[in-house]
């Protein structure tokens, strides 16, 4: 059974990096499938943050492209994001999961089986 | 922008069945079998309930079940429970440089 479990700062001040892991059990991330991180701003919906292949292959969200860096260490199975430049708008729980499906070169299939518990990180001074 | 436009409330009595939809374009739902739906309790990380339109992972129940036509998606709970109270979000594949993958999210009330 394959889990997943956030770990990283719970608060980290304006304009400094959000930084965060995943750890996987029970699947080794050098076999395959598609990686990727959620988050969820307190009361609002669920935002797509992006996704990583095994190999390093990275897919981001438009939107959030020039501040975010998803990285995988396949030696200790896990995978990683780095947000840059944070704000407040960035305060969310941030959830990592595995992805069924696969990414190409104009989106993702999205189809997310296995999540974190989440880990609510709060930007504030 | 929001590409995938979801009702923002639907509820039901227990035993009935609901339908939730999500409206997107030739570019996303409308081209492509690869739709999803997720549950999410509340404070609970989302689960995966239907993938590629009609598929349900293992484990989930056969109330639930997915289906498209056009550019819309649908997700029906049959006879449905307490249980089945949680907010619900679809997703799709998509050709246009959308924002927004995730679907605006139905809320599900059950009476």
């Amino acid at each position: 059974q394959v889990q997943l479990q956030e770990s990283g700062p719970g608060l980290v001040k304006p304009s400094e990096t959000l930084s965060l892991t995943c750890a996987v059990s029970g699947y080794s991330i050098s076999s395959g499938y598609y990686w990727g991180w959620i988050r969820q701003p307190p009361g609002k919906g669920l935002e797509w943050i992006g996704s990583i292949y095994h190999s390093g292959y990275t897919y981001y969200n438009p939107s959030l492209k020039s501040r975010v860096t998803i990285s995988v260490d396949t030696s200790k199975n896990q995978f990683s994001l780095k947000l840059s430049s944070v704000t407040a708008a960035d305060t969310a729980v941030y959830y990592c999961a595995k992805d069924l499906g696969y990414c190409d070169s104009t989106s993702c299939t999205y189809f997310f089986d296995n999540w974190g518990q989440g880990t609510l990180v709060t930007v504030s001074s | 922008q929001s590409a995938l436009t979801q009702p923002a409330s639907v509820s039901g009595s227990p035993g009935q069945s609901i339908t939730i939809s999500c409206t997107g374009t030739s570019s996303d739902v409308g081209g492509y079998n690869y739709v999803s739906w997720y549950q999410q309790h509340p404070g609970k990380a989302p689960k995966l309930m239907i993938y590629e339109v009609t598929n349900r992972p293992s484990g989930v129940s056969t109330r639930f079940s997915g289906s498209k036509s056009g550019n819309t998606a649908s997700l029906t709970i049959s006879g449905l429970q307490a249980e089945d109270e949680a907010d619900y979000y679809c997703t799709s594949y998509t050709s246009s440089s959308t924002l927004d993958v995730f679907g605006t999210g139905t809320k599900v009330t059950v009476l």
